[in-house]
């Protein structure tokens, strides 16, 4: 009954090698964010689509891009990686604003390593 | 700049006793703040949602306060348990339902038999 999922769980990349993450949700949920939380840190918002409108947060790296090809999907991609972008990627879904309900649901994450 | 302050030492708490964590804030004015818990290698899961309008939240052994004068919340696990240890993320957003969370780190309770 997973309702946000995120693929790999575990994804190794290389200095400056292009890597792109996925997530996917069976909840119909209108909006999806992108969370990066290091060791030990806050979870920190990259970006999120509501819909198709995208919103990126004022101190997101260019390094890093999302595309939302449909409700269920969303992705996020790092151009080129660097050491200091090793995280937990946390992606996670609401319902929309007449709903009321403005809690987050989260997927697992996936580890990201850059070597 | 906006600032939110959790513990982040670990709290020790007896088994069966009532957990308190708190959340302070500075720099926000939210229009509501929710309460997550992380487990090790997991993503937060939702537990408690209270609006500025609004005092005080339960659900089931959980209760949550709101002093947007003091500008602090805390979150009270009744009756603990060892399954309740994790770490606790206080999160704020301004309004308007689309609004992504800003987190603090968190306090990572251990609730020891």
């Amino acid at each position: 009954d997973a309702m946000v999922i995120q693929n790999p769980r575990y994804q190794v990349t290389q200095f400056g090698k292009p890597v792109t993450l996925s997530c996917s949700q069976t909840l119909n949920h209108n909006v999806m964010y992108w969370y990066q939380q290091k060791s030990s840190q806050a979870p920190k918002l990259l970006f999120h689509y509501y819909d198709k409108d995208f919103n990126n947060e004022a101190d997101t790296p260019d390094n890093f891009q999302s595309r939302r090809p449909n409700t269920s999907f969303c992705f996020l991609d790092i151009r080129s990686p660097g050491l200091g972008d090793a995280a937990m990627y946390l992606c996670a879904t609401s319902r929309d604003l007449a709903s009321g309900n403005y809690e987050q649901y989260f997927g697992p994450g996936t580890r990201l390593t850059v070597t | 700049s906006q600032k939110i302050e959790q513990n982040s030492e670990a709290l020790n708490i007896q088994e069966g006793k009532t957990a308190t964590l708190t959340c302070n804030y500075t720099n926000y004015s939210p229009a509501y703040l929710q309460w997550y818990r992380q487990d090790p290698g997991r993503g937060p899961v939702f537990l408690l949602l209270i609006r500025e309008n609004e005092k005080e939240k339960r659900k089931e052994r959980l209760k949550v306060t709101f002093d947007t004068t003091l500008k602090q919340s805390l979150f009270h696990i009744t009756a603990s348990q060892p399954a309740d240890s994790a770490t606790y993320l206080c999160a704020l957003s301004g309004g308007g339902g689309a609004d992504g969370l800003t987190f603090g780190k968190g306090t990572h309770l251990i609730i020891q038999p």
